[in-house]
Parts: C-alpha cells; structure tokens; sequence
C-alpha cells in the first residue's frame, strides 16, 4: 500500500526566510509524487511534480523538491518566501490503481 | 479552457435533509474524482469514473451516499440523509483517461450540516 506523511502541520516563517515542509511516503513499487496548493477558499492547484528523470523539479514560482529514493522523501522547498505563499500545502502519491492519495496537509504562514 | 466547475459553492442544511452537489470536469477529461476534505485533513477520494463507469467506489459510504455521471461527462453527488459528520468540503477534479497525470480540481462545495 501506498501513503503519504506529511510531519508537520503548520510552519510558520518570516517573509524572505527559507522553508521546508516535508513529506514521505511509502510505497513498495514505482512513485509519482506531487505537490498541489491551496489558498484560501480556494480549489487545490498543482503546484509541481515528479514522474521521471531529474530528481528535482521546479516550480513557475520559485518552489522546488527533490525525489530522494533513498529516503523516501519529496520535500518541497523555497529559499525566500513571500507573504503570497500563505496557504495550505498537500503532498500527494499516485497510486498503481489510479488514483492520488494525499497527505494531511501542512498550513505554511508566511509574517512580514 | 473552462476549468472543472462545482455548484454550489456553499450549502448549509439541517441534518436528515438531503443533498446534491454538481460537477462539470474540463472538456476531454474522461476521468472524474469526487473527493472529500474534512477540516485540517487532505482530500479523501470517494469515488472515480472513467467515461460513466465507476470503476472506484469502494470509499463511498453507499449507505447514504450516491453518485452518478450520465452521458460520461457531468456528474452529481448525493446525500440523503446528511448526518453532521458530512460536514466538509467536497472536491471534484478531472484528468485526461491515459497514463499518470495531473488531477485539476474544482473550487469545491463546502456543506455544512447543522
């Protein structure tokens, strides 16, 4: 079985500060990961994803993670965070049976 | 291109009644999720068809939940009675039928069961 964990639920940080929020998971065959955001009473948005080839993607925003097989992590960082990064961030794993399995979300709040 | 479109945004009801919630996927998305996002919690997947086939359904409490998506391309979700568990948000999202590939999700109905 495939599942997501995502360890930390809130993280607050300082604007222009960098951030990492976390996330594994475990999964016995091929991974496809993902990163989808959420603002505020809004839908859920892709934000990047790894399906093959570099290990690190990018985002059109600065966001980025990196497929650490090894230790079975997809953490997604940004080296400078804006007060507009404020929402609501899920780590998510496509399962062999087509479907995505998400984590518990981790809320990033961004303070001037 | 039409993002995939939920109505309504919001519903409020008193426990027993039932309810209904409708999605529109993206044009060419045989595909279509509903999902459902309780507080402080991801998206949970309730159920899936690709064209009018639900071919995952086994989170679906069938008890009092029921979906149907006629024709392969709308779809609507019902709950009859609502119990005030079902309180939560309710995502819809569609993506192309082949391969692995990105889930564009609604902007979601948030009910509220009282």
């Amino acid at each position: 079985a495939q599942s997501v964990t995502q360890l930390d639920s809130q993280v607050p940080v300082f604007e222009e500060a960098p951030v990492e929020l976390r996330c594994n998971y475990s999964s016995s065959v091929s991974v496809y990961l993902f990163w989808y955001v959420q603002y505020p009473n809004q839908g859920l948005q892709l934000l990047l994803k790894y399906l093959s080839g570099s290990t690190l993607v990018e985002s059109i925003n600065g966001f980025e993670a990196e497929f650490n097989k090894s230790q079975t992590s997809f953490h997604l960082r940004k080296p400078s965070v804006h007060i507009s990064d404020t929402a609501e961030y899920f780590c998510a794993v496509w399962m062999d049976t087509d479907k995505l399995i998400f984590g518990t979300g981790t809320r990033l709040q961004v303070f001037p | 291109e039409a993002g995939v479109v939920q109505s309504p945004r919001y519903k409020i009801i008193e426990k027993k009644q039932p309810v209904a919630f409708w999605c529109n996927p993206i044009s060419g998305h045989n595909t279509l999720y509903w999902y459902r996002q309780n507080l402080g919690q991801g998206p949970e997947l309730l159920i899936r068809y690709e064209n009018e086939e639900a071919v995952d359904d086994s989170q679906l409490p069938k008890d009092r939940f029921s979906a149907e998506r006629l024709k392969g391309v709308d779809s609507t979700l019902k709950i009859q009675p609502a119990e005030l568990g079902d309180s939560a948000v309710y995502l819809c999202a569609s993506s192309r039928p082949t391969g692995i590939t990105e889930a564009f999700f609604g902007q979601g109905t948030r009910l509220t069961v009282v």
